[in-house]
């Protein structure tokens, strides 16, 4: 049972190119979410998603696409990278019915130069 | 969201117990009290929650206030890997899927 996972672990991109980030959980979850996280910041939530194919805008969604196509996969995209989404991704998922405990993956680190 | 007050930081020693404070003057009659940490360079990970009464679990115990408006997450005993950055979030409806609203938490250091 590997819980949340996230790939890839690091990049580094130019501004202006795209990538797309996977997020899976072994779970069953219905509920998975994307948080970025900046450097002595909390975390905010970009996108969600409360089951497959449905998605949702959280509080900083600019910049950023997601897609729920499988039920443990969670894809968050960047079409046109900017510096100023050089951060820390967290991908998380909670199940349904639940108090909404979030269990969280290892992060993605991005810088984009 | 209700808002939460924590202290930024907080020092203990290796071996005794810890508390860690948490303002939620705002809180409503629904709002759960979670705690989640986050070592370094780790995703959070989730502590404890509770409602109304004091909840005890093999990471934590969660102490609430009387009127809900304060409450302590207490270590019994701090290790070295305690360590780590505590937030205290309050969370409405659960069952629902919604943001965790992170503020800053407290930033736990453990020494020798």
């Amino acid at each position: 049972n590997a819980g949340v996972t996230q790939t890839p672990k690091f990049r580094v991109l130019k501004t202006g190119q795209s990538m797309t980030l996977l997020c899976a959980q072994d779970m069953n979850h219905e509920y998975m979410y994307w948080y970025r996280q900046d450097p002595g910041m909390g975390l905010r939530l970009i996108h969600y998603s409360v089951g497959e194919g449905t998605t949702a805008k959280g509080e900083v969604p600019d910049g950023y696409n997601v897609s729920r196509l499988k039920k443990q996969n969670f894809l968050l995209g960047l079409e046109s990278a900017a510096p100023s989404q050089t951060s820390v991704y967290f991908c998380a998922s909670s199940y349904l019915g639940g108090p909404d405990t979030q269990y969280f993956g290892p992060g993605t680190r991005l810088t984009v130069l | 969201d209700a808002k939460t007050t924590q202290p930024n930081s907080m020092e203990s020693n290796e071996e005794e117990p810890v508390h860690l404070p948490c303002n939620h003057s705002t809180i409503s009659g629904t709002d759960y009290i979670h705690w989640y940490r986050q070592l370094p360079s780790q995703g959070p990970e989730y502590v404890i929650h509770g409602l109304t009464s004091n909840v005890n679990n093999r990471m934590a115990s969660l102490a609430i206030a009387e009127d809900r408006k304060s409450s302590t997450l207490i270590l019994h005993r701090a290790t070295l890997r305690d360590a780590a950055v505590y937030y205290c979030i309050l969370r409405d409806v659960p069952g629902t899927a919604s943001k965790l609203t992170f503020g800053t938490g407290t930033r736990l250091q453990v020494t020798l």
